[in-house]
């Protein structure tokens, strides 16, 4: 099924620690964006790519690193995992055509 | 900086009601308006996506209406079912910013009793 996947479903962390979350979609889109949703806050950005080679920061960037790999994939790295951190991250993509958005089924992380 | 306000913040419905959700944004500079549903513990799907240029988009039992010059959006939903229950979400994609990402509502959480 076309959509974006995201990888993985859990984690749990140790203050200090890094990871990697991973995003792919398979439905051609140059837009890729990272959201994390904290309970009271709803959804905020923390970077997106507009086209592959390219990213920026958005709302809440602090703590973290993105890379563009290719048009199908847009990762976001942990570098020193904090317990403000703690949160569900969401990866979704956007057509070009409508402006739609499609997002992943997220990736609930706790950071102990 | 847009804002977007879902009211109320929580709603609970015996099942068979007609219902309307409500979504109110700071600025009307918006490309589109998209209404997801978020079930615990899962991620959004979206139900309807709302250009600038529209009034209203429907799907089956869902109606959503846009008025960009007052900042209002609704998601009108015909006789509910228990498997409505969910978080509604709203969410408007401004014009004048390079990101292109979206602004999000903190949602309606929805209660259909069977």
């Amino acid at each position: 099924n076309a959509g974006v996947t995201q990888t993985p479903k859990f984690q749990v962390l140790k203050t200090g620690q890094s990871m990697t979350l991973q995003c792919a979609q398979d439905m051609n889109h140059n837009s890729m964006y990272w959201y994390r949703q904290d309970p009271g806050m709803g959804l905020r950005l923390i970077y997106y790519s507009a086209s592959e080679g390219t990213t920026d920061k958005g709302e809440v960037p602090n703590g973290y690193n993105v890379s563009r790999l290719n048009k199908r994939e847009f990762s976001l790295r942990l570098e020193s995992a904090a317990p403000s951190q703690t949160s569900v991250y969401f990866c979704a993509s956007r057509d070009t055509l409508y402006y739609g958005y499609t997002f992943g089924s997220g990736t609930r992380l706790t950071v102990v | 900086k847009q804002e977007v306000t879902q009211i109320p913040a929580a709603l609970s419905v015996p099942e068979g009601e007609n219902l309307v959700l409500n979504c109110s944004f700071t600025d009307s500079a918006i490309y589109n308006l998209q209404w997801f549903r978020q079930d615990p513990g899962k991620g959004l799907t979206s139900l309807l996506l709302i250009q600038s240029s529209q009034r209203e988009q429907t799907s089956g039992r869902l109606n959503a209406s846009l008025d960009k010059s007052s900042g209002r959006s609704t998601l009108y939903i015909a006789a509910s079912q228990p498997g409505d229950s969910a978080t509604y979400l709203c969410a408007v994609r401004q014009r004048d910013t390079g990101r292109r990402a979206l602004t999000f509502g903190s949602g309606t959480r929805l209660q259909v009793q069977p």
